[in-house]
């Protein structure tokens, strides 16, 4: 049974790159044909999608996060990666991984949905 | 952007009881609708994807409904287990989460 687990920082100081790190236990990253994601709760707050990543392919990220998200895989040690640039205190949130599952869909574009969550990490922006 | 609202904000309702969330979404996303239940503390847990395929051993009293704009999910029989908030989202384009629906004893 997959498993994902977030580590990094908790506290990251305003205008810095917050770093967070994905580690999935139970099965090779690089199978199954899955997509990896992150995603983010303010508190208080509802969900808000980062972005998410193929082992091979472009990273599609959150319009309104691109010019400063980027997500990585690293096959080697069965993780993929979280990096926000120049971050201030409305990226304070707790932040998912998630394993993102794709159905086919006979009639028309797949669907895809996260079939497997970590249990999340709280990142607070503080100087 | 594709806007997702659901109703109720919250939701209050006892064991056995049938509940029903609702979610709209600001243009048509066919089916591509998911839902999920979140508790504090927990992994997030996905219940329903493609509008009304049940997740493998989400117990069947969940179930999901609508294309289009609308879209509902319900709960046969309320457990204890099941008071939580719930969230949809939409993956026909960037993808998009409701402000979600906190069901409560």
């Amino acid at each position: 049974q997959v498993q994902l687990q977030e580590s990094g920082p908790g506290l990251v100081k305003p205008s810095q790159t917050l770093s967070l790190t994905c580690t999935v236990s139970g099965g090779p990253i690089s199978s199954g044909g899955y997509y990896w994601s992150w995603i983010r709760q303010p508190a208080g707050k509802g969900l808000e999608w980062i972005g998410r990543v193929y082992i091979s392919g472009s990273p599609n990220y959150n319009p309104s996060l691109t010019s400063r998200v980027s997500i990585s895989v690293d096959t080697s040690k069965n993780q993929f990666s979280l990096k926000l640039s120049s971050v201030t205190a409305a990226d304070t949130a707790v932040y998912y991984c998630a394993r993102v599952r794709r159905d086919f869909n006979n009639s028309g574009r797949d669907y895809y949905y996260m079939d497997v969550w970590g249990k999340g990490t709280t990142v607070t922006v503080s100087s | 952007d594709i806007q997702m609202t659901q109703s109720p904000s919250s939701l209050s309702a006892s064991v056995g009881d049938r509940v029903t969330i609702t979610c709209r979404a600001s243009q048509s996303i066919a089916r591509y609708l998911n839902w999920y239940q979140l508790k504090p503390g927990k992994a997030p847990k996905a219940l329903i994807y493609a509008a009304s395929s049940l997740q493998s051993g989400v117990p069947s009293r969940f179930s999901g409904g609508g294309s289009g704009t609308e879209f509902t999910l319900t709960i046969s029989s309320l457990q204890p287990e099941d008071f939580a908030t719930y969230y949809c989202q939409q993956d026909y384009t960037t993808p998009s989460f409701g402000q979600g629906t906190k069901l409560e004893i």
